[in-house]
C-alpha cells in the first residue's frame, strides 16, 4: 500500500529557532499534500494544502509566515515552523492525496507524525 | 460547514467485549465517510471507509454502514481485542476534497 514518511519523528529546539519537517510519499505522486496540527486529547485540524509547484493554501488562523509550506516535487512537501515557540509544540501530521484516483476518490494517505517541542 | 461528533471517551471494555462507537456528521451533498485509527505514538491508519449511503465498509473486523437518513457511521466490533487499543477518528470528505475530521474516542480494552 501507499507510504507516507515524516522526517523527524520528533524533534526538540529552542525557542526563536526554526524548525524544518519533511513530508514524502514514497511510491506514489501527490500533487497534494496537507498539513495537520493536533493537540493532546484533540482532533486533527487542518493547517494548509500543499500544490506542487504553487503557493499553500492556508486555513483561517494559520499564520502563512510562520508556518512555511514548500512543496517542491510531487513526493515531498516540507513544513518550516519560524520562529518556533512553546505554544507551537504539538504533533504536526501530513498526508498525502493520489495523483490518480478510482472513479473519481482520491485516497489520503498519513504519515506517521512529527512531535515538536519548543523549550 | 461541514462538521463530524463522536461520541466522547474514553471507552473502556474488557477482552471479547461488543463496540459501538457513535458518528453522526454534517455535510451538504455526499459526503465520503471514513473511521482512521490511530495507536499511541503513531499516524492515522485508514480502518475503513463507506462512499455512497447504504454502503458498508469493514476490515479487520470492524464495519460501518453509511447511513444517509440518520446522517450516521457507527463503528462497531463484535469482540474487542486489547490490541485494538488505540483511537478512533471518523471523518468525512466533502466538497473540494478537504476531510473533516471529529474529535475522536479513545477505546481501552482490558484483559
Amino acid at each position: 500500500g501507499a507510504v507516507v514518511s515524516q522526517h523527524p519523528s520528533w524533534v526538540i529546539c529552542k525557542s526563536g529557532t526554526s524548525v524544518k519537517i519533511e513530508c514524502r510519499s514514497l511510491d506514489f505522486q501527490a500533487t497534494t499534500m496537507f498539513w495537520y496540527r493536533q493537540f493532546p486529547k484533540q482532533s486533527l485540524m487542518l493547517m494548509a494544502t500543499s500544490n506542487e509547484g504553487s503557493k499553500a493554501t492556508y486555513e483561517q488562523g494559520v499564520e502563512k509566515d510562520k508556518f512555511l509550506i514548500n512543496h517542491a516535487s510531487l513526493t515531498l512537501s516540507t513544513l518550516t515552523v519560524t520562529s518556533a515557540h512553546p505554544e507551537d509544540s504539538s504533533f504536526y501530521i501530513c498526508s498525502a492525496r493520489e495523483i490518480a484516483g478510482t472513479g473519481g476518490f482520491y485516497e489520503q494517505y498519513f504519515g506517521p507524525g512529527t512531535r515538536l517541542t519548543v523549550t | 460547514g461541514n462538521s463530524v461528533t463522536q461520541m466522547e471517551g474514553p471507552v473502556t471494555l474488557s477482552e471479547e467485549a461488543f463496540l459501538t462507537i457513535n458518528c453522526t456528521y454534517t455535510a451538504t451533498g455526499y459526503p465520503s465517510l471514513f473511521w482512521y485509527v490511530q495507536y499511541p505514538g503513531e499516524g492515522l491508519q485508514l480502518l475503513l471507509k463507506a462512499t455512497k449511503a447504504d454502503d458498508k465498509g469493514s476490515n479487520k473486523g470492524f464495519e460501518a454502514t453509511y447511513r444517509k437518513e440518520t446522517t450516521s457511521f457507527h463503528l462497531e466490533k463484535g469482540s474487542v481485542q486489547v490490541s485494538d487499543s488505540a483511537v478512533y477518528f471518523c471523518a468525512l470528505k466533502g466538497g473540494y476534497q478537504k476531510v473533516t475530521f471529529g474529535t475522536g474516542t479513545k477505546l481501552q480494552v482490558i484483559p
